[in-house]
């Protein structure tokens, strides 16, 4: 098994519709990112959490740490198509920074205007 | 800023082949990383580097060759192509500075045949 799993797989809903996206991870989580990848292109950093029960919103996404759940979810109100794409979460796992992430397997979200 | 910038864009090789993937970022990081994605696997680590003349191994390191001779230029040689190289490469870079931020190169796709 993955040391950060990613819930679902793959999801697609209906345009204006709410969505949640979670980060599992089987090791202390010293910070989490999220980042997002458009088909054919690089990944966009999105947001960082580094302390438990820290929460960041940019536009209609939020993201959340729990540090007891060692968890992170990714909530979208009001789903875009522009929204659409891969949603990565990448954890470090030390306390030192070494600069090393392990990413997630990735979650595809479709938008359907 | 250009950021980090990877070519070429797409690649076929044959097995056997050599290549060399470029990588450059104009940000100043003492930090780059090589990673590979493949379908539904998220990003692996392959090589990392804390500065020019210092490299590491990451996770997937067999088949891959790295130098860092100055800040801004990472490349990533394959020196024998292998079928299960095919992949989607990312070039990223990050400060190092505290809980710093990857900022990623738009991927080179290889195929090897």
């Amino acid at each position: 098994s993955q040391e950060l799993e990613q819930s679902p797989q793959s999801l697609i809903v209906q345009e204006g519709k709410n969505l949640t996206i979670n980060c599992t991870s089987s090791k202390t989580l010293y910070g989490l990112y999220w980042y997002k990848q458009k088909y054919g292109e690089g990944l966009i950093f999105l947001m960082m959490l580094q302390k438990g029960g820290e929460e960041k919103s940019h536009e209609k996404i939020t993201a959340k740490l729990d540090e007891k759940k060692q968890q992170s979810s990714l909530h979208i109100t009001a789903s875009q198509p522009s929204h659409a794409g891969i949603y990565l979460c990448g954890a470090r796992h030390g306390s030192s920074n070494t600069g090393k992430l392990i990413f997630g397997q990735g979650t595809t979200l479709q938008v359907k205007p | 800023n250009a950021g980090v910038t990877q070519t070429p864009k797409f690649r076929i090789l044959k097995i056997g082949q050599s290549m060399t993937l470029q990588c450059a970022q104009d940000m100043n990081h003492n930090y780059m990383y090589w990673y590979r994605q493949d379908p539904g696997m998220g990003l692996k680590l392959i090589y990392y580097s804390v500065g020019a003349g210092i490299t590491d191994k990451g996770e997937v390191p067999n088949g891959y060759n790295v130098s860092r001779s100055t800040t801004e230029d990472f490349p990533l040689r394959l020196e024998l192509a292998a079928p299960s190289q095919t992949s989607v490469y990312f070039c990223a870079s990050s400060s190092g500075l505290g809980w710093d931020t990857q900022y990623f190169g738009p991927g080179t796709r290889l195929t090897v045949l």
